[in-house]
């Protein structure tokens, strides 16, 4: 089955500061995904992005598909957003079986 | 808020007892979906309904059994579990209807989960 590994494991930054998360997947991808999971455990999709680029405030992705690669960019982080970043893939489309990965602990600091 | 709510939202039980857990979606999406989330692991995709059928079914022992009465509800009924199964449970929906369904339609919106210990 596809691996979805992603980087860094962990990840602490200075309030204010900017990161780049990484998701590598070791086969070709209908869909993908962006999730936030807050302290709580509930989980927010951020982005459904299978290729090319996205933004929504603070946040961009960018999925280069034939490279296998997805990039989760924060700036200017805020305390809130402290949690853990998964993405998951898809490989066929409507097959309804998403892969997880193992996903980024990340915590701003104030 | 999601549009997706899970009850209950912290459950013990021991090993002989029965339980259930309940997930509503008011997204009118077709595919509904049971996760397991253990410490240290990503999450594990246990079932998904897609129209009320169930169309995957992850090699999940028989103690959890998934019930989809309509588009909207999905259960997961437990007993004789054991420590082991311990784990935040999370119920996802997605609007997808077919298996050529492709697009956004794919994307999948989370309950906020239920913590589960077994004693």
């Amino acid at each position: 089955g596809i691996q979805v590994e992603q980087s860094p494991p962990d990840l602490i930054l200075q309030e204010g500061a900017n990161s780049t998360l990484r998701c590598n997947f070791s086969d070709s991808v209908n869909n993908l995904q962006w999730f936030h999971q807050n302290p709580w455990g509930q989980l927010i999709n951020l982005f459904y992005i299978p290729s090319g680029t996205k933004q929504n405030g603070r946040l961009s992705a960018t999925t280069v598909a034939t490279e296998r690669y997805s990039l989760l960019y924060i700036s200017s982080s805020q305390t809130t957003d402290s949690g853990v970043y998964f993405c998951a893939v898809e490989k066929g489309s409507g097959t309804y079986k998403y892969i997880f990965g193992t996903g980024t602990r990340l915590k701003v600091l104030a | 808020e999601t549009g997706v709510t899970q009850t209950p939202r912290h459950l013990v039980m021991g090993m002989t007892n029965k339980k259930s857990l309940k997930c509503e979606q008011h997204l009118g999406h077709n595919a509904m979906y049971w996760y397991k989330q253990s410490a240290k692991k990503p999450l594990e995709l246990m079932f998904v309904y897609s129209l009320e059928e169930r169309v995957e079914n992850n090699s999940v022992p028989s103690r959890f059994s998934p019930e989809c009465p309509n588009s909207s509800h999905l259960f997961l009924h437990l007993h004789t579990l054991q420590p082991e199964d311990s784990a935040l449970y999370l119920c996802a929906s997605s609007q997808g209807t077919s298996r050529t369904t492709s697009g956004s339609r794919d994307t999948q919106y989370f309950g906020p989960g239920t913590r589960l210990t077994v004693l």
